[in-house]
């Protein structure tokens, strides 16, 4: 009973380089969401999918790209990393009210 | 803009007492506040939510209080225990707006033995 599946758990990045956070989950949700947690800040919508096939901006989507590739798979792109979105990326899926939130992906750009 | 304001930014309880969390919203057309649990290392978990039309909301050792004519609510935890501490957060959703959760900044509760 995986849930949520994020890879990669770690990375670091050089600045301008690109990189795709993989996220996918078993539990056959519609909607998926990205979202990403700084100190003091809670966590922020970056991009949300309300049904395969559909993607929206959410709160903070600069800089970032989203592909919902089928049902299960939502995935974030970073063209060209900057050392702002050092940060932890969680990938949640939702059927009605409740998240279930991936497991994280802690990114550092330097 | 921050549309859920959550206080405290951390909070240390001895074992046994009463852990309270608060927060406070702006936006009137929400229709739905969960509070997450998370711990270090791991993504928020659903912990336990309230709707509007309900002041109080209590499950095991955890409660929610709900005031809608101050927009504010806020997490019990009674008997507080050790394994309690972790970061939480409340969260509402906009009615209407494909479940999307708007989350507080996060309480960073230690429960001291």
């Amino acid at each position: 009973n995986a849930g949520v599946t994020q890879t990669p758990k770690f990375q670091v990045l050089k600045t301008g380089q690109s990189m795709t956070l993989q996220c996918a989950q078993d539990m056959n949700h519609n909607s998926m969401y990205w979202y990403r947690q700084d100190p003091g800040m809670g966590l922020r919508l970056i991009y949300y999918s309300a049904s395969e096939g559909t993607t929206d901006k959410g709160e903070v989507p600069n800089g970032y790209n989203v592909s919902r590739l089928n049902k299960r798979e939502f995935s974030l792109r970073l063209e060209s990393a900057a050392p702002s979105q050092t940060s932890v990326y969680f990938c949640a899926s939702s059927e009605g009210s409740g998240y279930t939130f991936g497991s994280g992906t802690r990114l550092t750009v330097v | 803009q921050q549309q859920v304001k959550q206080s405290p930014q951390s909070l240390i309880v001895q074992k046994g007492g009463i852990s309270i969390i608060n927060c406070a919203y702006e936006n009137t057309a929400f229709d739905y506040f969960p509070w997450y649990q998370q711990f270090p290392g791991k993504g928020p978990a659903l912990l336990i939510a309230i709707r509007p039309d309900v002041s109080e909301k209590k499950e095991g050792r955890f409660t929610i209080s709900f005031n809608k004519s101050a927009k504010q609510f806020s997490l019990h935890i009674m008997d507080s225990q050790p394994g309690d501490s972790a970061t939480y957060f409340c969260a509402a959703r906009r009615s209407g707006g494909y479940n999307k959760l708007i989350f507080g900044a996060g309480t960073r509760l230690a429960v001291h033995p």
